[in-house]
């Protein structure tokens, strides 16, 4: 009965390839998010949807495409990965000015 | 525009030490305050909120107070354990930009036996 729930966990691809991370929310949520934390911890806003729509899409370089086939599905596909994508990817939804609920994050690593 | 800043880490105590982290906004409108928390290998948890001036957020003995006139929002906790060993995010969320939330750089908590 997990809230927000990415897979996979861990992901290690070589430069070059295309690879995708999954999204699903059981809460009812109407806005979901893909942020990208760094090895510093921070932590960047990649895209935001509402009800399938597209609300936020920061600067991210093109290779990188969210999929909404339902609001409560949000994938993230990446092309042509490079070794300066590694990072912690997270999954959230939101009710607004409710906060936010994370997923666990899926570590990517591209040697 | 929105923003958070919130004071750098490492934070290194000893266990039952007092806590404070700092925290700062400048927004338009009136925000939602947020602390979320971040355990090792995990994702980030909401850990307290406040949705208006002068409310308090507490949860597991860590506190924090909206003051909109300092416009600060800082965690405290009497007494730290081992386990409160994490990285903490300050937030806000301010309904003039609809759901979009604002966090700080996070800080890093390490807490000596």
């Amino acid at each position: 009965d997990t809230a927000v729930s990415q897979t996979p966990k861990y992901l290690v691809t070589q430069m070059g390839n295309d690879k995708s991370i999954k999204c699903e929310q059981n809460l009812g949520h109407d806005t979901m998010y893909w942020y990208k934390q760094d090895s510093k911890k921070f932590l960047k806003i990649m895209f935001s949807y509402n009800n399938k729509e597209l609300i936020i899409n920061e600067t991210v370089p093109n290779r990188f495409s969210p999929k909404s086939p339902d609001k409560a599905h949000l994938n993230l596909h990446i092309n042509s990965l490079e070794l300066g994508d590694s990072a912690v990817y997270f999954c959230a939804s939101s009710r607004q000015l409710y906060g936010y609920t994370f997923g666990s994050g899926t570590r990517l690593t591209v040697v | 525009g929105n923003s958070v800043t919130q004071m750098e880490g490492p934070v290194t105590l000893s266990e039952e030490a007092f806590l404070t982290i700092n925290c700062t906004y400048t927004a338009t409108g009136y925000p939602s305050l947020f602390w979320y928390v971040q355990y090792p290998g995990e994702g980030l948890q909401l850990l307290l909120k406040a949705t208006k001036a002068d409310d308090k957020g507490s949860n597991k003995g860590f506190e924090a107070t909206y003051r909109k006139e300092t416009t600060s929002f800082h965690l405290e906790k009497g007494s730290v354990q081992v386990s409160d060993s994490a990285v903490y995010f300050c937030a806000l969320s301010s309904g003039e930009t609809g759901n979009q939330f604002y966090f700080g750089t996070g800080t890093s908590l390490t807490v000596i036996p």
